[in-house]
């Protein structure tokens, strides 16, 4: 099946500084990629829709500059959370969605952030 | 828009019974319904899914119903075992959206050896 990595896996970062995520699909392309926020014992909460090659597309109530997306290539988007506080903490997903199968959405491992 | 409802949050079963979860949906559009395990710590799995065309779904010990009429789709795990433990979510999306999915709450199986 479809393969989407993530790293990293766990970070811990001091307040104020800027954090980033990545996520590539590794056996297919994905013009279209999700980030996703998750509490704990939480459901999934979409932030934003990365779209490659152009702008991407965040969800109410969530703020852009806060949470920065590139989408520069077919196989990879990051998320940059920058100048992380506390409040951040939480644990990040993204997602890729194979037209090769379909519609079918995979996951990436997920990124826990921990800002102290 | 769209709201997924699922039931129960948790459930308990012991190993070799059924495990059923179900969830509801609101809006007669969506069409694509799938569903996730997610492991303590980790992103995500699709495990089945299903179309507004299919009325049932069978993989192995997984299956998946639809009923479009009542909008309500269930999961159905047998001879559950162990590892099936985990937080299963279900999603409703429209097309060919599936990352626009609304997705249920979660429910946290536990099978007890």
């Amino acid at each position: 099946g479809a393969v989407v990595s993530q790293h990293p896996s766990w970070v811990i970062c001091k307040s104020g500084t800027s954090v980033k995520i990545e996520c590539r699909s590794l056996d297919f392309q994905a013009t279209t990629m999700f980030w996703y926020r998750q509490f704990p014992k939480q459901s999934l909460m979409l932030m934003a829709t990365s779209n490659e090659g152009s702008k991407a597309t965040y969800e109410q109530g969530v703020e852009k500059d806060k949470f920065l997306i590139n989408h520069a290539s077919l196989t990879l988007s990051t998320l940059t959370v920058t100048s992380a506080h506390p409040e951040d903490s939480s644990f990040y997903i993204c997602s890729a969605g194979d037209r090769g199968v379909g519609e079918k959405l995979f996951f990436g491992s997920g990124t826990q952030l921990s800002v102290l | 828009g769209e709201n997924v409802e699922q039931h129960p949050s948790t459930l308990s079963v012991q190993e070799g019974d059924s495990a059923v979860i179900k969830c509801t949906y609101s809006d007669s559009a969506s069409n694509y319904f799938p569903w996730y395990k997610q492991e303590l710590g980790k992103g995500p799995q699709l495990i089945i899914d299903i179309r507004s065309n299919v009325g049932e779904k069978k993989d192995q010990r997984i299956a998946v119903t639809l009923n479009k009429t009542a909008k309500h789709f269930s999961l159905h795990i047998t001879e559950t075992q162990p590892e099936d433990s985990a937080v299963y979510f279900c999603a409703a999306s429209k097309g060919a959206k599936a990352g626009k999915s609304t997705f249920g709450d979660g429910t946290t199986l536990t099978v007890k050896p």
